[in-house]
Order: C-alpha cells, then sequence, then structure tokens
C-alpha cells in the first residue's frame, strides 16, 4: 500500500501571511493530484504534476513536485479567508495493483481575517 | 454542463441494515468511482467502475459493492451496516478509466452521510 503524509494536520493562520503544506511519501506516483474541499462538498481538483521537479502556480498557489516524484508541496502567498478549507493530495500509483488514486488524510486550513 | 450528482445527500439508518446510494456522473463522463472519507482515515478507494464493468477495487469487506448501469449512473451498496460505516461517501467521475500511470481528472459530487446508530 502506497501511503500519503501531509503536514501539518492542522493550520490556522492570519490574513496575508504566507503557508506551505506538504505532501510525502516512500513510495514513487506518476503523477500528483492537489484537491481543496470545504464544508458540505466534495473535493475539487486545482493541479496535477507529472514530471520530477515540475513547479506549477495558481493565481497565489505554487504546486512543486519533487525530483523523484515521491513528495509535493503547496505554497500559498498572502493567504485569504477564501483560501480556507481541507487540502488534500492524492498519488496515482507506477504500475501494478488496481487500487485507484491514493489519498493523504489532509490539512484543515483556516485562515483568519 | 451539470456536476456529479450523488442521492440522498443525508441517510441515517441502524446496525443491521442495508443502504444504496446513487450517484450520477457528468454527461459523456463513462469511469466512476466511489471512495469513503471519515476523519480518521481520510479518503478511501472503494471501487471503480468503467461500462458497467469494475476495474479496480479498494480494500473493503464484501458487504460494500456497487454497480454500473449502461446510462453510466452508478449505485453502492452496504449490506449489515455496523456503526463503522458512519462516513461521507463520495463518487467521483472522469471521462477515462484510471490505472496505473494513468492520470485522469476526477469530478467529485458533494456526496452522502450516512449516519448509523
Amino acid at each position: 500500500t502506497q501511503l500519503l503524509e501531509q503536514s501539518p494536520q492542522f493550520l490556522s493562520i492570519q490574513e496575508g501571511e504566507n503557508l506551505t503544506v506538504y505532501c510525502n511519501s516512500s513510495s514513487v506516483f506518476s503523477s500528483l493530484q492537489w484537491y481543496r474541499q470545504e464544508p458540505g462538498e466534495g473535493p475539487v481538483l486545482l493541479v496535477t504534476v507529472v514530471t520530477g521537479g515540475e513547479v506549477k502556480k495558481l493565481k497565489r498557489l505554487t504546486f512543486q513536485f519533487g525530483d523523484a516524484r515521491k513528495d509535493s508541496s503547496l505554497h500559498i502567498t498572502a493567504a485569504q479567508p477564501g483560501d480556507t478549507g481541507l487540502y488534500l493530495c492524492a498519488g496515482a500509483q507506477t504500475g501494478g495493483g488496481a487500487d485507484g488514486l491514493t489519498f493523504g488524510k489532509g490539512t484543515h486550513l483556516i485562515i483568519q481575517p | 454542463k451539470a456536476g456529479v450528482t450523488q442521492t440522498p445527500r443525508y441517510l441515517i439508518k441502524t446496525r443491521g441494515q442495508q443502504v444504496t446510494l446513487s450517484c450520477s456522473p457528468i454527461s459523456g463522463h463513462r469511469s466512476v468511482s466511489w471512495y469513503q472519507q471519515t476523519p480518521g482515515q481520510g479518503l478511501q478507494f472503494l471501487f471503480e467502475y468503467f461500462s458497467e464493468t469494475q476495474r479496480n477495487k479498494g480494500n473493503f469487506p464484501g458487504r460494500f459493492s456497487g454497480r454500473q448501469f449502461s446510462n453510466s449512473r452508478s449505485e453502492m451498496n452496504v449490506s449489515t451496516l455496523e456503526l463503522g460505516d458512519s462516513a461521507l461517501y463520495l463518487c467521483a467521475s472522469s471521462e477515462i478509466a484510471g490505472g496505473p500511470g494513468i492520470t485522469n481528472e476526477q469530478f467529485f459530487g458533494p456526496g452522502t452521510r450516512l449516519t448509523v446508530l
């Protein structure tokens, strides 16, 4: 079983601050996705990273895939209350097995005004 | 396009009963995956259906089953409910089937909140 560890589990910061959340594994993934989930809703895909070392930017969000494709990070610049939510990373297997996407348990992010 | 819809949104059952949850994927999507989300375990993969065939299955007991119809709509069934089955059950649809080395964009529904008393 491929596991994804996310840290921190909970993060509460003030509006305007910067933050980074991490997604780590001892396994290699062919790709990694980041989702945001708000209360009462399903996760919404933010980005998919595929190539080791890849960096993608989505407005104030910067996503990086580790060189070895075992880890990823999400950096938010100048956080806003609208960024509040559960951030989930999910990895797609490189081969063998058949258990779909592997999700981390998520980082609960609260941005206080 | 309309998004993924799941019915019912909330459900309360008692131990030993069975339950059927429904998912309608985005029009044109042929793959439907089911996940269980709990605070302790996070999101765990249950199974994936593509063109009415179960392609992948997660590590859940046989009490959890599913099926997909010719119009791609899917149902999942849980028999002999246990307290630990209380969770948010999420359905996700995508255009293509998942698999090793395949990255497909999944669109999630709002989920069905199941409470087992």
